[in-house]
């Protein structure tokens, strides 16, 4: 099975930073990379699907990268709002990253 | 506008079985491929199993395997999921969600039910 590992575990960064969370795959998973956001209590919801392409709506401070084994979801400048958890996705098995726990400092 | 409602919150003993629903509004559950995920309390999103529209077959996580099945209404538009031989590590928010666009992500995802397994 594919194994996804993604860092950092959580993060704590200032409003207007820049953030950035990497996804590593265990092999070669072409861009078939997804990345969710999750706040507590409610369900996931899509950000970034095929590694780079923004999911309708979302804004366009997110922003993801990468092909092969290694991605990187990045936030251009971290909002209040933006307090949530991040998991990537292979979409080949289907796994899920660990996720990125993310707070204002 | 396509929404998930799931079923409400259960209580179970452990070696009992729950069955969630997913109801499908806006849209016909036949051309959808449904997926299950769960959320331990304070862990991450585990991926249950789900539909494969290229097999035209439900796969299953190899760890739910013999434990979980996923089967479907077409006539109420309804999914199911059940898992058997409950133990406390079960414990969990239970998703569904699918991949309404067909972008290989799940972009459409129920509102969670919550299973606690307990003597």
């Amino acid at each position: 099975d594919i194994q996804m590992t993604q860092s950092p575990s959580s993060l704590s960064a200032s409003v207007g930073d820049r953030v950035t969370i990497t996804c590593q795959a265990s092999q070669d998973i072409s861009n078939y990379l997804n990345w969710y956001q999750q706040k507590p209590g409610k369900a996931p919801k899509l950000l970034i699907y095929d590694a780079s392409n923004l999911e309708t709506g979302v804004p366009s401070r997110f922003s993801g990268s990468g092909s092969g084994t290694d991605f990187t979801f990045t936030i251009s400048s971290l909002q209040p709002e933006d307090i949530a958890t991040y998991y990537c996705q292979q979409y080949d098995n289907l796994s899920f990253g660990g996720g990125t726990k993310v707070e204002i400092k | 506008q396509v929404q998930l409602v799931q079923s409400g919150a259960e209580v179970k003993k452990p070696g009992a079985s729950v069955k969630v629903s997913c109801k499908v509004s806006g849209y016909t559950l036949t051309e959808l491929s449904m997926h299950w995920v769960r959320q331990a309390p304070g862990k991450g999103l585990e991926w249950m199993g789900g539909f494969d529209p290229e097999d035209g077959e439900t796969i299953y996580a190899q760890k739910f395997q013999g434990r979980v099945t996923m089967t479907e209404d077409t006539s109420t538009d309804t999914a199911y999921m059940e898992l058997s031989s409950l133990r406390s590590e079960d414990t969990a928010v239970y998703y569904c969600a699918t991949d309404f666009t067909a972008i290989h992500a799940f972009d459409i995802w129920g509102q969670g039910t919550m299973v606690t397994v307990s003597s």
